[in-house]
This record gives structure tokens, C-alpha cells and sequence, in this order.
């Protein structure tokens, strides 16, 4: 059917970056957008932003372009999401979904605390 | 960008009687292959969303057929002809053809 699984937990400083990873199996990875959906606590899904695992373009939500970076390793079908410059409202639990494809990760639980 | 509205932003239902969901897009999302990629999710509390329905009105493996979704072009609807105390949580409309995927959710609660 497909999977994916997020990487751990992660707490971090005010300023600092935090970069989730996303492994995909049982399905081919080059064939479905990989998207980067974020919650707060409490709150909705917000949509990040995209990458096309084939060609590695991507497509930012603006409220996240120029703190975010998605990438990808094809040899290991993994997906990245770096984000930068840390404040406490990016406190949330960040989600990779290939949503076409019908499969989202478990979530990683990203606290950013002084 | 697409903008993708659901109504009511809140739904409380007593079990056993039914509800209804509506999504409505900006634009259309007929995709050029012939079909339109319309999703629906349930996000219960402390989970990731899981799918209900998908291509409008295909349920996934496992979902009670008290679930339904129909529509076309720009206008669905989520059906739940009977709910029960476990159909509570947040639910989202969400389609692959354009960006952003989604807008915001229903949030379904018992009375």
C-alpha cells in the first residue's frame, strides 16, 4: 500500500533550523509531489509546500519562502524539509503527505523553546 | 492560487442523525485525464488525517458506507447518513490538481 515515516522528535532553540525527513516505501517515489503540511497546537492544517521528487522542483506557500527548503535523495526515496530561523510559532507537528498517492507520515513533533 | 471553502466551519450532530459537508473551489478541478482529484479526510484528535474518500466519491478500504461524497466541477459534499461518537474530529477537503491543496475544516462534534 505505502508508507511513510518521519524522523524523530525534535527541540530546538529560538533562531536555529530543524530539518525533518521523509522516507517513502512500497510505492514509487518519484512518481507523486511529496507536500510538507504543518499544525500548530490547537490549530488547522497549514499547507508549506511542495517538491516533485523526479525533476526536484518545488512550490512554496508564500508565508514560508525564503525559511524553507525542500529537497530530496532519490537513491534512498527520502524527502527533506529544512526550516530556518526558528520562532516559538513554529512550534506544530509537521506532516509529509504524497497526497495523490493517498499516504501521509505519522507526523514529527517539532518544539521550539529558549 | 485555488481557494478551496468549506461550510459549515462547525457541525454538532446528535448520533444517529445524519450531516452534511460542503467544499466548494475557486476553479475547477476537472483534471485533464477526465478525472478530479477531491479528497476527503478525517482528522480525529492526536492523529494524522485519514481518508475517507477520494476521486470525489470512491470510499477508501475500510470506511463505512454510512460515508459519501458526490459532486463535480466546483461543488461537493461529504455525507455521513447516520453519525456515530466516533465520527468526531476535523474534516478537510483537499484535492492534487492545484495549490495550495486545501483551505480550512469542519470540525464535527457530538451533542
Amino acid at each position: 500500500q505505502g508508507q511513510l515515516v518521519q524522523s524523530g522528535a525534535e527541540v530546538k532553540k529560538p533562531g536555529a533550523s530543524v530539518k525533518v525527513s521523509c522516507k517513502a516505501s512500497g510505492y514509487t517515489f518519484t512518481d507523486y509531489y511529496m507536500h510538507w503540511v504543518r499544525q500548530a497546537p490547537g490549530q488547522g492544517l497549514e499547507w508549506m509546500g511542495r517538491i516533485n521528487p523526479n525533476s526536484g522542483g518545488t512550490n512554496y506557500a508564500q508565508k514560508f519562502q525564503g525559511r524553507v527548503t525542500m529537497t530530496r535523495d532519490t537513491s534512498i526515496s527520502t524527502a527533506y524539509m529544512e526550516l530556518t530561523r526558528l520562532r516559538s510559532d513554529d512550534t506544530a507537528v509537521y506532516y509529509c503527505a504524497a497526497i495523490s498517492r493517498k499516504t501521509w507520515g505519522q507526523g514529527t513533533t517539532v518544539t521550539v523553546s529558549s | 492560487d485555488i481557494v478551496m471553502t468549506q461550510t459549515p466551519l462547525s457541525l454538532s450532530v446528535t448520533p444517529g442523525q445524519p450531516a452534511s459537508i460542503s467544499c466548494k473551489s475557486s476553479q475547477s478541478l476537472l483534471h485533464s485525464d477526465g478525472k478530479t482529484y477531491l479528497y476527503w479526510y478525517l482528522q480525529k484528535p492526536g492523529q494524522s488525517p485519514q481518508l475517507l474518500i477520494y476521486e470525489v466519491s470512491i470510499r477508501f478500504s475500510g470506511v463505512p458506507d454510512r460515508f459519501s461524497g458526490s459532486g463535480s466541477g466546483t461543488d461537493f459534499t461529504l455525507k455521513i447518513s447516520r453519525v456515530e461518537a466516533e465520527d468526531v474530529g476535523v474534516y478537510y477537503c483537499m484535492q492534487s490538481t492545484q495549490l495550495p491543496p486545501f483551505g480550512g475544516g469542519t470540525k464535527v462534534e457530538i451533542k
